[in-house]
């Protein structure tokens, strides 16, 4: 059964600071893993889908690698910013079963002006 | 070029009542997923979907729930007799096609169901 856990549940970081958000996921047979970004209260925004053939995506200050065989993902932003302030969550589509998206907990990030 | 519609957006009902939840998936999309997030929660797979197929249900309560995507129309998300525990944010998802590792998954807005 595929499990998908990220690490740090929270993190608070000054603006400007470079940072990482963990991803693993217990199964490497995925179709793909896409991040995705929650405001409170609101719905998901899509944020970068990395191929299970790929190893990283990239989008403005995100960018996001995939490394298959050790279950791991992660996503990097760059010269953070109090408005990246939001829950970032990972998914994997899993191509053992019936390819329905399972979720990573989330990380909750706070960032300080 | 709507994205997936999901309404109403805030839903309350008292316990025991009826709630039905709709999403409208992207045009042309024929795969939709519904996921259930509790307070302080991650997503929780509940239902998986094609046009007039349940393909995989394994995350739905066997009692009181049920989902149907029918051929024309919005996918329905239906709780019967509804209890306080139920009180959640229901998110819809819609894919074009599922095996590719190119699909992208595309969210709604979700319901806010709140049970009183």
């Amino acid at each position: 059964k595929q499990e998908v856990t990220q690490i740090p549940a929270a993190l608070s970081v000054p603006e400007g600071e470079n940072l990482v958000l963990n991803c693993s996921f217990t199964d490497s047979a995925i179709y793909n893993l896409q991040w995705f970004r929650q405001d409170p209260g609101k719905g998901l925004t899509s944020l970068l889908l990395i191929q299970s053939s790929q190893r990283e995506q990239t989008s403005g200050r995100l960018n996001a690698s995939l490394d298959k065989s050790s279950g791991r993902s992660t996503l990097y932003i760059a010269a953070s910013q109090p408005g990246d302030s939001a829950t970032y969550l990972c998914a994997v589509k899993d191509s053992s079963g019936t390819y329905k998206y399972i979720f990573g907990t989330g990380t909750r990030l706070k960032v300080l002006a | 070029n709507a994205g997936v519609m999901q309404n109403p957006r805030h839903l309350v009902r008292r316990r025991g009542q009826e709630a039905r939840l709709r999403c409208s998936p992207v045009k042309g999309h024929s795969h939709v997923y519904w996921y259930r997030q509790l307070p302080e929660e991650g997503l929780k797979f509940m239902v998986y979907l094609q046009k007039e197929n349940i393909i995989d249900e394994s995350g739905m309560p066997k009692e009181r729930f049920s989902a149907e995507f029918p051929k024309e129309g919005p996918s329905i998300l239906r709780i019967q007799q509804v209890v306080r525990g139920d009180s959640a944010a229901y998110f819809c998802a819609s894919s074009l096609k599922t095996v590719q590792e190119n699909t992208e998954a595309f969210f709604g807005q979700g319901t806010r169901l709140t049970v009183v």
